[in-house]
């Protein structure tokens, strides 16, 4: 079956520790993303990609890296630099960067400080 | 930044009963679109309602959109107890760049009990 695989589902960061999340799909698509949740609020975007090897910061992107090597493959780094990780992290992909195309998302990885 | 906003917050419900959820929202927008979240899972798109639509239905979901009043509606019909869940709308602005952007509100979180 098509779908976003997201791992690990849970994680753990030590301080000064980077760590990265990962996420794939075999649906084809295009675009990818990162979202970040709060408990209680709305999704938020970390980074966005459209194509291989190209990538854009969202609205929340200081102390997360990415990168886009594969089209299947679109993983998330949690930087040091990010002093309130603590979230939980969805990666989503659509089509294309064509507005009406509905995203599809992963079933997340939460992310807790030890 | 969240531009959709949901009403109510929290809404507890018999099986059997209609659940009506809300979204208002503050800029133009291309398109309007409401998904789904199971605790702890990722998000499922329901439903996409362009601008010039007022009004879609997808099996027991109706999605109403008034553009001038800058707000939608999703009325879930006959709610089971599998409808638990929090709703989102997210908004596309108007097309620039071919990057389909969701702006998310907080979410709406319905308990169906049987």
């Amino acid at each position: 079956d098509g779908g976003i695989t997201q791992s690990p589902k849970y994680l753990f960061r030590k301080e000064g520790q980077n760590v990265t999340l990962s996420c794939e799909q075999n649906l084809n698509h295009d675009a990818m993303y990162w979202y970040r949740q709060d408990p209680g609020q709305g999704l938020r975007l970390i980074y966005y990609s459209q194509i291989v090897n190209d990538f854009q910061k969202g609205d929340i992107a200081e102390g997360y890296s990415v990168s886009r090597e594969k089209k299947e493959s679109f993983p998330l780094t949690v930087t040091s630099a990010q002093k309130n990780p603590t979230a939980f992290y969805l990666c989503a992909s659509s089509r294309g960067g064509i507005a009406y195309q509905p995203q599809h998302f992963g079933d997340g990885t939460r992310l807790s400080i030890l | 930044s969240q531009q959709g906003e949901e009403d109510p917050q929290a809404l507890s419900i018999q099986e059997g009963e209609n659940a009506t959820m809300n979204c208002s929202y503050k800029t133009s927008i291309n398109n309007l679109q409401w998904y789904r979240q199971n605790s702890g899972r990722g998000l499922v798109h329901l439903i996409l309602i362009r601008s010039n639509e007022r009004e879609k239905h997808s099996g027991r979901l109706r999605v109403t959109l008034d553009t001038s009043k800058k707000s939608s509606s999703l009325l879930i019909t006959a709610s089971r107890a599998a409808d638990t869940a929090s709703y989102f709308c997210a908004t596309v602005p108007p097309f620039s760049g071919g990057y389909n952007k969701l702006i998310f509100g907080a979410g709406t979180r319905l308990a169906v009990h049987p």
